[in-house]
């Protein structure tokens, strides 16, 4: 099955730096791969999601590039805000017009921004 | 916060006993999700459904069961059978077209003592 590792497990940044988490997967069918946001106790919430036919997809201050030769996809936030401390996970599943299999989640990076 | 909604937010069980979670969806999506969620670690998948009457296995489905005889529902059984019970349990929902998004519901933290 898939399996899906996360870098770094904790990132500390100052405020208005750029904060950039790494993920790699491993089974190269794994055509979809989200992003979500957890704040302490809540749900996870979608933050941004790329597709294996693109490379790169921004969302204001957030971005996701994906390198399908490497199967390494990558989140990068920009002028960090207190807002953005979190703990973000990446995922990766295979899907197709017929399926909607569960997803495959890294172990998260919690995100420290330092005022 | 509406969607998708999981009860109760809290649940303390007694080792030995079978405890049912509870998620409801009004998003008309056909597939659900269950996954657990354990300190520092990512969620994992323990069942899903992509119709009704049909499910299929996660990653980590001993010692759970799950039913969807409705659209809307998919209960998830925690059995006495599952050795480590103590956790966050969250339900997600998406279409079977178009975007695949998962949306989560609130999430259950079941402490079994």
């Amino acid at each position: 099955g898939e399996n899906v590792e996360q870098h770094p497990s904790t990132l500390s940044v100052q405020e208005g730096d750029s904060a950039v988490i790494k993920c790699t997967y491993s089974d190269s069918a794994s055509n979809y791969f989200p992003w979500y946001k957890q704040e302490l106790g809540k749900r996870p919430q979608l933050i941004i999601d790329i597709r294996s036919n693109v490379g790169e997809k921004k969302d204001q201050r957030i971005a996701v590039t994906l390198n399908k030769t490497a199967k390494h996809f990558s989140l990068h936030i920009t002028e960090t805000q207190p807002e953005d401390s979190a703990v973000y996970f990446c995922a990766a599943r295979m899907y197709s017009g017929g399926g909607a299999d569960g997803l495959t989640f890294g172990k998260g990076t919690h995100l420290i921004i330092q005022p | 916060d509406g969607g998708i909604t999981q009860s109760p937010k809290y649940l303390f069980r007694k080792e030995g006993q079978n405890v049912t979670l509870s998620c409801e969806q009004n998003l008309n999506h056909d597939a659900m999700y269950w996954y657990r969620q354990d300190p520092g670690q990512g969620l994992r998948l323990i069942y899903y459904s992509q119709i009704v009457n049909d499910f299929q296995k996660g990653d980590i489905a001993e010692g759970y069961s799950v039913s969807r005889e409705k659209k809307e529902s998919f209960p998830l059984t925690v059995t006495s059978a599952q050795k480590n019970p103590t956790a966050f349990y969250l339900c997600a929902s998406s279409a079977m077209t178009g975007l695949h998004e998962q949306y989560f519901g609130p999430g259950t933290r079941l402490t079994v003592t």
